[in-house]
């Protein structure tokens, strides 16, 4: 594997599943980022992790639920989620020390909910 | 408050003619990104420019960074179905925070 994985690529859950979202990446990176990407509005950081810890939580629902346990994975934890919470999901990955904030993106998860 | 605009939203062009996509912000940017993201596909990573003025080329696109570090354009010349896509422009405001514009979409007509 290359880059930034994730997975599933879909999924379609009900308002009472529990599920999760998986990211990893093989890039070396040390900080990594979940984006929630809704027709017609701009990409949303959701979380930062840097070296394994949140450093950024962006006003998300609690309904959403970050694990980092290594600097190559991260997780979201969904629960009782709402259909606005339809949605692709991105991973991302960067190196930390870089001069440039250059982000590497996973394919994402089409999340649908119903 | 849409911190980074771009414009146009949707664009639809015959191949071999040329474009321009336009990035806009009130707000003072460290640097800049520029991404394409086909359907099925995260967004990937083009070109950053970070200082103003600066022009950085890929092939037939021209990216600029505007003198004031607040807006940027892409230029594609003679465009090709294979340039068909969502751009998008992201802002580094420091603190790893990403701020991205609402993309521009285009399709590119054999």
């Amino acid at each position: 594997e290359t880059g930034v994985t994730q997975t599933p690529r879909h999924l379609v859950m009900g308002m009472t599943n529990k599920k999760s979202l998986k990211c990893e990446q093989h890039l070396g990176h040390n900080a990594m980022y979940w984006y929630k990407q809704s027709a017609k509005k701009p990409l949303e950081l959701m979380f930062v992790y840097n070296f394994k810890e949140q450093t950024e939580n962006n006003s998300v629902p609690s309904r959403f639920s970050p694990e980092c346990p290594n600097s190559s994975h991260l997780f979201l934890h969904l629960h009782t989620l709402q259909p606005e919470d339809s949605a692709l999901y991105l991973c991302a990955s960067s190196q930390r020390t870089s001069s440039y904030n250059e982000q590497f993106f996973g394919p994402g998860t089409r999340l649908t909910v119903l | 408050t849409q911190l980074l605009e771009q414009s146009p939203q949707f664009l639809s062009i015959q191949e071999g003619e040329n474009l321009t996509v336009y990035c806009n912000s009130s707000s003072v940017f460290s640097s800049l990104q520029w991404y394409r993201q086909e359907p099925g596909e995260g967004p990937v990573l083009l070109v950053t420019v970070v200082t103003g003025g600066e022009v950085k080329k890929l092939k037939r696109l021209t990216f600029q960074f505007g003198d004031a570090r607040k807006d940027s354009s892409l230029h594609i010349t003679a465009a090709q179905p294979g340039d068909t896509g969502l751009y998008l422009c992201a802002g580094d405001r420091g603190a790893q925070k990403l701020v991205f514009g609402q993309g521009t979409r285009l399709t590119i007509n054999p």
